[in-house]
């Protein structure tokens, strides 16, 4: 298993503005995902965040938007840049563990409101 | 690309009723599907998951789930449930790249 920690675990955020949300993860993993649930709907991949090399975008998702980091195989950052309220949502960062399982591990999420 | 499918949006039983929830994926090639839950406030929890082997997979709180491969369906079902099973419920899959995509979920609700 894998216990992941996400911060800010909500926030309320001005229009126009760009916040920057932090994954830690107790071990280091293969896979890291972030997601995002907007109110009362699934889950949607935004990107595959890769160690050391660029994310992998989702379609209809964009680097400029929401870039990524990666620096190592515990951490990731996704930033939400320049954001309007159609952003409100709640971003996950999830993760696959090496043991070969594919299940995937979900962090308590980061509730963002945008005004 | 891949894609999942849940029909039901929302689903109002009675405790001690029997469940199934749908669930279809497209994929043409060998994939690994799951059942997540959401219970109200909480983060995501898995239910169970489907590799390889019987296609008859149980998972935690009596649930299981069965892959037909025939109909591209992993439907989940409980024989009896109970009011503490009202949750959302996502079905998802995985392919050979590994990234998980998920259905638009089921909300269970049991009238106690």
């Amino acid at each position: 298993s894998a216990v992941i920690s996400q911060k800010p675990s909500r926030d309320i955020c001005q229009r126009g503005t760009s916040l920057t949300i932090q994954c830690q993860v107790d071990s280091q993993v293969t896979m890291m995902f972030w997601y995002r649930q907007q109110p009362g709907q699934s889950l949607t991949l935004i990107a595959t965040a890769n160690q050391g090399s660029e994310a992998t975008y989702e379609s209809g998702f964009v680097i400029d938007k929401f870039p990524i980091s990666r620096p190592n195989l515990t951490f990731s950052t996704l930033t939400v840049s320049n954001m309007s309220p159609e952003d409100s949502s709640i971003y996950l960062c999830s993760v696959v563990t090496g043991a070969g399982t594919g299940e995937l591990f979900f962090g308590e999420g980061s509730r963002l409101t945008v005004l | 690309a891949q894609s999942v499918s849940q029909h039901n949006h929302h689903v109002i039983l009675s405790e001690a009723a029997s469940l199934e929830l749908g669930c279809n994926y497209s994929y043409g090639g060998t994939v690994n599907l799951f059942w997540y839950v959401q219970y109200p406030g909480q983060h995501l929890q898995l239910l169970l998951k489907y590799f390889s082997g019987d296609p008859l997979v149980k998972g935690i709180k009596g649930f299981e789930a069965e892959f037909i491969k025939s109909k591209f369906s992993f439907n989940l079902r409980k024989p009896s449930v109970q009011w503490s099973d009202t949750a959302e419920y996502f079905c998802a899959v995985s392919s050979s790249a590994s990234k998980i995509i998920f259905g638009s979920g089921t909300r269970l609700s049991i009238r106690p």
